[in-house]
């Protein structure tokens, strides 16, 4: 069974000061990796597809990088606007084109 | 707005009543899901449909859930004698093929007293 555990659950971090979250991932054969960002109320919102070990996706201060056990989504200078939960999720070769999330990280982002 | 659209946007309901929700997707998606989401976890799939054709179904999906997607357009899903237990936001989501990108609706929240 796929499965995907998110790290850190919560980040607070101060406007300018970057860092990254973790998305370990099992699967038995990855077709796509992507990272979402929800705001409180809402539905996702897409933001990149991975689909291959060592590729890197970038938009504004957000870079998603991938391995063969996990992706990372690194934030570069932080702004409060960036302030959301950003989910991961797996979609397996084996399955019928579903996604498979994690649980989560809640970023804060203070000014 | 040319995006995934969901009516209603919040329900509440009573235990025991029958809910249906609707889920429009983006015009030229052929592929629909649906997934359900509880405070503090991720969505979890629920159905896919692939046209008109539902093509797969989470053990999540009792008997007391069941979804259509006629003429390959909107879907409905529609909880029976619902449950304590169904309260959660049921998300909608399109994409143009399979191993694209799914584009997420606002959202259904679901309370059941």
């Amino acid at each position: 069974e796929d499965q995907v555990t998110q790290s850190p659950e919560a980040l607070r971090l101060q406007e300018g000061e970057s860092s990254s979250l973790n998305c370990s991932y099992t699967v038995s054969g990855l077709r796509g990796l992507f990272w979402y960002r929800q705001d409180p109320g809402k539905g996702p919102e897409f933001l990149f597809t991975l689909y291959s070990a060592g590729e890197e996706k970038e938009k504004e201060r957000l870079k998603a990088t991938l391995t063969k056990k996990e992706s990372f989504l690194h934030i570069t200078a932080p702004k409060p606007e960036d302030s959301a939960t950003y989910l991961c999720a797996v979609q397996d070769r084996g399955s019928n084109y579903k996604l498979t999330f994690g649980k989560g990280t809640l970023l804060t982002v203070n000014p | 707005d040319t995006g995934v659209s969901q009516d209603p946007r919040h329900k509440i309901t009573k235990r025991g009543q029958n809910v249906t929700f609707r889920c429009d997707p983006i015009s030229e998606h052929n592929r629909l899901y649906w997934y359900r989401q509880t405070l503090g976890q991720g969505p979890e799939f629920l159905t896919y449909f692939q046209n008109e054709a539902q093509l797969e179904k989470s053990r999540l999906l009792s008997d007391r859930f069941s979804a259509e997607r006629p003429k390959g357009s909107f879907s409905t899903l529609e909880i029976q004698r619902t449950e304590q237990g169904d309260s959660a936001m049921y998300l909608c989501a399109s994409a143009p093929g399979p191993i694209n990108e799914q584009f997420f609706g606002p959202g259904t929240r679901l309370t059941v007293l």
